[in-house]
């Protein structure tokens, strides 16, 4: 199995402008949990689905946030309108949750910089 | 909110000799990860103990666990330059699948 897989891998954008992260699950995992890294805030968990389903958002900052998992083996994290303080690099991880033992595989990260 | 802290933020030591990094959490958990992440990189699993065991061996690692101190170690013995990374402990509760984490600790290890 490739692992999880993240793109794009570097994404620069200006200010206002949509940002769409993208992320394919290992397969046969049932478990998708979208972070954020920056130095100030450490490792922030955004959204973490189970089987398709948000189960919690309380971590995604604001409504310019939005996550899908248009089926079982992809998400992808939009942001619209992108602004200079989302800039960070933001991973996505797969878990086969249910069946333990709940480790998390990361993927490779996006890193975002809003100009 | 992170609920696991490292201790210490960052450590540096000499090729060949032990690291250890603690670290603590707030509320009852179901089991304690650690994760490595090297710079520029994603993170790591690297050893997963539960909360009814009390010490966990994989290689040059080691993780106890103190439930009643709510802390944990992680051991790397006869350390190399290639374990030069962040590492990080997350805790996982029992009522849900999430990983709640601790801001890491960097080590370096000086060839």
């Amino acid at each position: 199995d490739a692992g999880v897989i993240q793109s794009p891998r570097h994404e620069v954008t200006e200010m206002g402008q949509e940002v769409t992260l993208r992320c394919k699950l290992i397969s046969g995992h049932n478990s998708l949990f979208w972070y954020r890294q920056t130095m100030m805030r450490g490792l922030e968990l955004l959204i973490y689905f189970n089987n398709n389903v948000p189960i919690d958002d309380s971590g995604m900052p604001e409504d310019r946030f939005s996550a899908k998992m248009p089926n079982a083996s992809f998400s992808t994290l939009k942001i619209q309108p992108s602004e200079p303080r989302d800039s960070a690099v933001y991973f996505c991880a797969s878990s086969l949750a249910g069946q333990g033992p709940y480790e998390q595989y990361f993927g490779p990260g996006t890193r975002l910089t809003v100009t | 909110s992170q609920q696991g802290e490292e201790d210490p933020q960052a450590l540096s030591i000499q090729e060949g000799e032990n690291a250890t990094m603690n670290c603590s959490y707030k509320t009852s958990i179901n089991n304690l990860q650690w994760y490595r992440q090297n710079s520029g990189r994603g993170l790591v699993h690297l050893i997963l103990i539960r909360s009814n065991e009390r010490e966990k061996h994989s290689g040059r690692l080691r993780v106890t666990l103190d439930t009643s101190k709510k802390s944990s170690s992680l051991l790397i013995t006869a350390s190399r330059a290639a374990d030069t990374a962040s590492y990080f402990c997350a805790t996982m509760m029992d009522s849900n699948y999430q990983l709640i984490w601790g801001a890491g600790t960097k080590l370096i290890i000086k060839p």
